[in-house]
């Protein structure tokens, strides 16, 4: 099993550019979130899933997109990049949709927005 | 507003010694807590888990203990080595939320 992918490593764009941070598992888990995680502040959750057509609302959800086609991934979606969306994102996963489980992570994308 | 404290956020301790990392959580109702350990540059790896009915969990020279009531889980780490060197996070989970503290950078020192 690959685990838990993220595409690109890094990324760097300009304030009002739009792009979609992709991520993938093979692990067939339900349940799938995204983070962002900023020096001194911790890991925040941006959106999540519980499975394929559902998505829902994390801590700090404001200038992000999601959404959930299949089991296997979860893009998330930058539709007008702002310098404060600068942050390494990183994905997770895991077996329930109730998060009893432990999460998986990938390796995360580091994204700076001039 | 749930919020999770991990203190001190660095600790550079010898070879060999035992250590005691604190987390701290203001929600006693939560569903779980987990320790990770990220190392630079990288994603996080799970090292325990445990629910909200257990007070323990322990993999290797790893122990996790949790007072819900005290609001305070630990992670005893067991004659340290150098490859533990890394940031270590706790998370506390409500209702399909993870809240992580801040971590502490831990230096094993040859």
């Amino acid at each position: 099993n690959a685990g838990v992918t993220q595409t690109p490593k890094f990324q760097v764009l300009k304030t009002g550019q739009s792009m979609t941070l992709q991520c993938a598992q093979d692990m067939n888990h339900e349940y799938m979130s995204w983070y962002r995680q900023d020096p001194g502040m911790g890991l925040r959750l941006i959106h999540y899933s519980v499975g394929a057509g559902i998505t829902d609302q994390g801590e700090v959800p404001n200038g992000y997109n999601v959404s959930r086609s299949t089991t296997e991934d979860f893009p998330l979606r930058l539709l007008s990049a702002a310098p404060s969306q600068t942050s390494v994102y990183f994905c997770a996963s895991s077996v329930e949709a109730a998060l009893f489980d432990e999460q998986y992570f990938g390796p995360g994308t580091r994204l700076t927005v001039t | 507003k749930q919020e999770v404290t991990q203190i001190p956020a660095a600790l550079s301790v010898p070879e060999g010694e035992n250590l005691v990392l604190n987390c701290s959580f203001t929600d006693s109702a939560i569903y779980n807590l987990q320790w990770f350990r990220q190392d630079p540059g990288k994603g996080l790896t799970s090292l325990l888990l445990i629910q909200s009915s257990q007070r323990e969990q322990t993999s290797g020279r790893l122990n996790a203990s949790l007072d819900k009531s005290s609001g305070r889980s630990t992670l005893y780490i067991a004659a340290s080595q150098p490859g533990d060197s890394a940031t270590y996070l706790c998370a506390a989970e409500w209702a399909n939320n993870l809240f992580f503290g801040t971590g502490t950078r831990l230096t094993v020192i040859p």
